[in-house]
């Protein structure tokens, strides 16, 4: 089972680019979520979709754009790169939400902003 | 919103030591607990989890324990192993959003 897969997995970008993420599940989880991870500060919630269709800001989504089009893919989207964003993203997805709702997480990507 | 607190950030133990990480929410109303471990160059996975109406969970060298009126929660591991040296993140579920993680704790266990 390939479980969540994050594409690309290493990004370098200059200042003012864009790029989208893309994360695809393949368990028919109905959640899927962004989250970045900067040394010292954990994973912080940036944005987050409980179905098909929808979408939520989480703690930091400012910069970032998501969409979710299609049940298994979750992309998230940088149109104006700055070096704040400079981070290792992970996409997670889980069944359900709350205490029934084990997220599953892919292997990170990492983007670096010069 | 939720605000997850985690002590401390890192953690040294030689092998067949205890560690214990503490954390502390700031939402009554969040009402499930878990715990993630994170090993180098990989994502985070669920190692073991609370819920509000329980006070504490064994799942053999591991252990959670949770007090509702302090709002802090701990992680327990007895008798380390060097394959336990990790990332420990601690989360607590914000009713209507998501999991909200602490900060981290870079656990090393020397043998």
């Amino acid at each position: 089972n390939a479980g969540v897969t994050q594409t690309p997995k290493f990004r370098v970008l200059k200042t003012g680019q864009s790029m989208t993420l893309l994360c695809a599940q393949d368990m028919n989880h109905e959640y899927m979520y962004w989250y970045r991870q900067d040394p010292g500060m954990g994973l912080r919630l940036i944005h987050y979709s409980v179905g098909e269709g929808t979408t939520a800001k989480g703690e930091v989504p400012d910069g970032y754009n998501v969409s979710r089009l299609k049940k298994q893919n979750f992309l998230l989207g940088l149109e104006s790169a700055a070096p704040s964003q400079t981070s290792v993203y992970f996409c997670a997805s889980s069944y359900s939400t709350g205490s029934t709702g084990e997220l599953f997480f892919g292997e990170g990507s990492r983007l670096t902003v010069l | 919103g939720e605000n997850v607190e985690q002590h401390p950030s890192t953690l040294s133990v030689q092998e067949g030591d205890s560690a214990v990480i503490k954390c502390t929410y700031s939402d009554s109303a969040s009402n499930y607990f878990p715990w993630y471990k994170q090993e180098l160059g990989k994502g985070p996975q669920l190692i073991i989890d609370i819920r509000s109406n329980v006070g504490e969970k064994k799942d053999q060298r591991i252990a959670v324990t949770l007090n509702k009126t302090a709002k802090h929660f701990s992680l327990h591991i007895t008798e380390t192993q060097p394959e336990d040296s990790a990332v420990y993140f601690c989360a607590a579920y914000q009713a209507g959003t998501a999991l909200i993680f602490g900060k981290g704790t870079t656990l090393s266990v020397s043998s």
